[in-house]
């Protein structure tokens, strides 16, 4: 069974609009961390916020926040004010113990482009 | 430089060559990460090193051979690749193994004919 589902595989968005990515998990660690990642085409993967199993409040970086509803399982990415430089790839992350190491399980991404 | 390096950027290869790929990374971490990242698939972890000791060896190859002679360098060694290898191989770093945010650089892309 998939751990990360990112269920948009694309979007396309005005520029300036906010847009939300979809991003829900499965895990039954009570501790796990939830990453977002910004992959250009020129395929640097960019980090772009975390949240915390434990964290109360909702992560945010500048115009990125992260929708965090753990009852639901899910870790939406919300963009607000879209710009031209934001179409990329898109992916969620969660951070799980696996065989006694931590390891980064990978959705498999949502592309965004952003129309002028 | 800054952050996390990676050379070349492009490889093209036939099977029977021989190639290393080379990560650094310049932000005093701990732990680097070999990924995958073929088209339409999810990345794949490939390689774990923590204090240049590898950790996590993800069922790969033995045609991938990693190697990290100190905590700043991971280099990544092919041999008889096979073309379904062709893919974007991406260096992580992060302060911890595991625990911590992955730093990546800018991948090489790799053909392998």
């Amino acid at each position: 069974a998939q751990k990360i589902t990112q269920t948009q595989p694309g979007m396309f968005v005005q520029e300036k609009e906010a847009v939300t990515l979809d991003c829900t998990y499965d895990t039954s660690d009570p501790s796990y961390g939830l990453f977002w990642y910004k992959q250009p085409s020129s395929g640097e993967m960019i980090f772009l916020i975390y949240q915390g199993s434990y964290d109360q409040q909702n992560a945010t970086e500048g115009r990125y926040s992260l929708n965090f509803q753990k009852a639901r399982k899910s870790a939406n990415l919300v963009i607000s004010a879209s710009q031209l430089g934001d179409s990329a790839m898109y992916f969620c992350a969660m951070r799980e113990l696996m065989d006694s190491n931590y390891q980064l399980i990978w959705g498999a991404g949502t592309k965004l482009i952003i129309k002028p | 430089e800054t952050g996390v390096t990676q050379t070349p950027r492009h490889l093209v290869m036939g099977m029977t060559n021989k190639k290393s790929l080379k990560c650094e990374q310049h932000l005093g971490h701990n732990a680097m990460y070999w990924y995958k990242q073929s088209a339409k698939k999810p990345l794949e972890l490939m390689f774990v090193y923590s204090l240049e000791e590898r950790v996590e060896n993800n069922s790969v190859p033995s045609r991938f051979s990693p190697e990290c002679p100190n905590s700043s360098h991971l280099f990544l060694h092919l041999h008889t690749l096979q073309p379904e290898d062709s893919a974007l191989y991406l260096c992580a770093s992060s302060q911890e193994s595991g625990s911590e945010t992955q730093y990546f650089g800018p991948g090489t892309r790799l053909l392998v004919l």
